[in-house]
């Protein structure tokens, strides 16, 4: 089993290019959620969705878009990259009709943006 | 305003001794609570959680406590072992936003032995 796979888990890109982060579960959770790590910040949410065809917002959404056409994929798309996008992105998912928000998280992707 | 806070950057414990990492909440609809450990180059793994109909959650070496008129949970690993070493997140959740995690920055976790 899986679980939840991150690519590429590692990338630079330089300022202005656009690429998108991979993430798949095999776990069949309808809740998927991004998160970036920064240093002394914790993780913070980016976007999420409650199954496929439907997303939304998190904390911090800025700068990325996320599309849901199939449960298992969910995919993070930088539009134009910044530095200030430099960080480490967790993918997780969820299965919320367990009753609880027990998380899956991904390995991480490291990204630096030049 | 950060609704969830581990005021705590860092904390070092001897092997065999207990180790408590505490959390502090301001969101009152914050219902359910977890815990994650992080390892270097890792994703956060999940450790332990609780309801907040309850006021304390048991997993092997693993307890949480919650004291919901504090708004404060604790961890507690006893007793602590070398592995244990690693970044202890604490996170929440509210009714109506289930699945979106709101993340304490987190305490590095020593364990000497």
């Amino acid at each position: 089993n899986a679980g939840v796979t991150q690519t590429p888990k590692f990338q630079v890109l330089k300022t202005g290019q656009s690429m998108t982060l991979q993430c798949a579960q095999d776990m069949n959770h309808e809740y998927m959620s991004w998160y970036r790590q920064d240093p002394g910040m914790g993780l913070r949410l980016i976007h999420y969705s409650v199954g496929a065809g439907i997303t939304d917002q998190g904390e911090v959404p800025n700068g990325y878009n996320v599309s849901r056409s199939t449960t298992e994929d969910f995919p993070l798309r930088l539009l134009s990259a910044a530095p200030s996008q430099t960080s480490v992105y967790f993918c997780a998912s969820t299965a919320l009709d367990r009753g609880n928000t027990e998380a899956f998280f991904g390995q991480g992707t490291r990204l630096t943006v030049v | 305003d950060q609704q969830v806070k581990q005021n705590s950057p860092s904390l070092s414990v001897q092997e065999g001794r207990i180790s408590i990492l505490n959390c502090d909440y301001t969101n009152s609809m914050f219902d359910y609570f977890l815990w994650y450990k992080k390892y270097p180059a890792e994703g956060p793994t999940f450790l332990i959680s609780i309801s907040s109909i309850k006021d304390k959650n048991e997993d092997g070496r693993f307890t949480v406590f919650l004291n919901k008129s504090a708004k404060h949970l604790s961890l507690h690993i006893v007793p602590s072992q070398p592995g244990d070493s690693a970044v202890y997140f604490c996170a929440a959740s509210g009714k109506g936003s289930q699945g979106n995690l709101i993340f304490g920055k987190g305490t590095k976790l020593s364990v000497k032995p």
